[in-house]
């Protein structure tokens, strides 16, 4: 059985810094990672993905999140946040390869960007 | 364009009625997937259809039926409504034999009273 774990429920961040948003999964396997986003009263957006090959994966807005197997992590960054950026991450993994619908999300990161 | 579009966006009832959530998407994707948001934002999935044939069914009571029409549509019908069934709806796609990223709508708020 895979779970994601997601520390911190609540990241505030100043204007302009350096946002961290910590991922950690437990899997048998190495899975399919991803980022998502959801605004209020949104859906959810893709941020990034990981599957396989180069293990620093860059997404949209200036996000980007590196696989690293050795800690089991899959972490977002971005080097300057912006107000815009005051939403709700979800990381989220699936089991690799054919038949692999099952998607597994963690609780959720709720990032506040402080003028 | 709207690629996963749900319907109706806001949804009001009754404890004890019958409502129903629809789903479209427009992706050309051969699976379907519906996710309930609880009040903890936490996301778990319910559902997922692929080409039509149900291959996730998680512990959901019954009285949560899921319908796909067709391979663009996937339809929720919740009976005898209950407090506990208010939540965020949300409806995905993804496409199989891919990386399996989901799209998702924007999702049905639903308030039993």
């Amino acid at each position: 059985a895979q779970s994601v774990t997601q520390l911190g429920s609540h990241v505030s961040v100043s204007e302009g810094a350096l946002v961290l948003l910590r991922c950690n999964y437990s899997s048998s396997v190495p899975p399919y990672l991803f980022w998502y986003v959801q605004y209020p009263n949104q859906g959810l957006q893709l941020l990034l993905k990981y599957t396989t090959g180069a293990t620093l994966v860059k997404g949209i807005n200036g996000f980007e999140a590196e696989f690293k197997k050795s800690e089991t992590s899959f972490h977002l960054t971005k080097p300057s946040a912006h107000m815009s950026d005051a939403a709700e991450y979800f990381c989220a993994v699936s089991p690799p390869g054919a038949g692999s619908y099952q998607l597994t999300f963690g609780k959720g990161t709720k990032l506040s960007v402080i003028p | 364009d709207t690629a996963v579009s749900q319907t109706p966006k806001y949804l009001v009832t009754q404890m004890g009625n019958d409502k129903s959530i629809k789903c479209e998407q427009n992706l050309g994707h051969d699976t379907m997937y519906w996710y309930k948001q609880d009040s903890k934002k936490f996301l778990k999935i319910m559902f997922s259809y692929n080409n039509k044939e149900l291959i996730i069914n998680e512990t959901v009571p019954n009285r949560f039926s899921p319908k796909s029409p067709d391979k663009a549509h996937l339809n929720l019908h919740i009976n005898s409504l209950e407090l506990g069934d208010s939540a965020v709806y949300f409806c995905a796609s993804s496409q199989s034999g891919t990386s399996y990223e989901q799209y998702f709508g924007p999702g049905t708020r639903l308030t039993v009273t």
